[in-house]
């Protein structure tokens, strides 16, 4: 199907543990974006990436690691999660100047 | 400061009066604004995006732009019970940068 895919849609993890967070593009979009969602502070920008193998901080990288391998995948990973990271995370696409399609987001319980 | 700041809400109003909601920026050098909608527990979906100076229409939608005053806003016309929802300002970071950041959203409330 065409779009962008995120998964898993829910995960539940432990402090300390590594978490990857997968997003999947269909269009070829040259730019891709992860988001967190918390309460009062809107869409909140973790990491961006303009192609394959480059990729910039965002507002609140720390804690977070991504790769861009192939322009269809953004993998976002948590290296050791902690409860702060507990959130609603999106993942995003466009080309340039243009709309920004969003997957559905994942919602991320860290006990 | 934020780069790109919102009044939080709500913001009530009856059904069919105008909604005004506005957005003001930081980076001089930003290029593209856009107004996502967002009704809870789903993602954002585009309404409306704007380049240049001036107002740009789309139905019941207005989008308003003033780059000497970083300034951009969005006029809801009629509106509808169904409006009810968080808007979400963006920013294109400008030529040195392609990052895209939103503000943290105005809820919108529409009294029928």
């Amino acid at each position: 199907d065409a779009g962008i895919t995120q998964s898993p849609r829910y995960k539940i993890t432990e402090t300390g543990r590594q978490v990857t967070l997968m997003c999947h593009q269909t269009w070829s979009h040259s730019y891709m974006f992860w988001y967190r969602q918390d309460l009062g502070h809107g869409l909140r920008l973790i990491y961006y990436s303009a192609a394959a193998d480059i990729t910039d901080k965002g507002e609140v990288p720390d804690g977070y690691v991504v790769s861009r391998s192939k322009t269809e995948n953004f993998p976002l990973t948590l290296e050791s999660a902690t409860r702060s990271q507990t959130s609603v995370y999106f993942c995003a696409s466009s080309e340039r100047n243009t709309e920004a399609f969003f997957g559905q987001g994942t919602r991320l319980t860290v006990v | 400061q934020k780069e790109v700041e919102q009044n939080s809400g709500p913001l009530s109003v009856p059904e069919g009066a105008i909604a005004s909601l506005n957005c003001t920026y930081s980076d001089r050098g930003s290029q593209s604004f856009f107004w996502y909608r967002q009704y809870s527990g789903k993602s954002p979906e585009l309404i409306m995006f704007i380049y240049s100076n001036g107002d740009k229409e789309d139905g019941r939608f207005t989008a308003q732009l003033n780059k000497a005053s970083q300034y951009v806003s969005l006029l809801i016309r009629d509106s509808q019970p169904s409006d009810s929802a968080t808007y979400l300002c963006a920013v294109n970071g400008g030529d040195s940068s392609y990052k895209l950041i939103f503000g943290s959203g105005t809820r919108l409330l529409v009294r029928p």
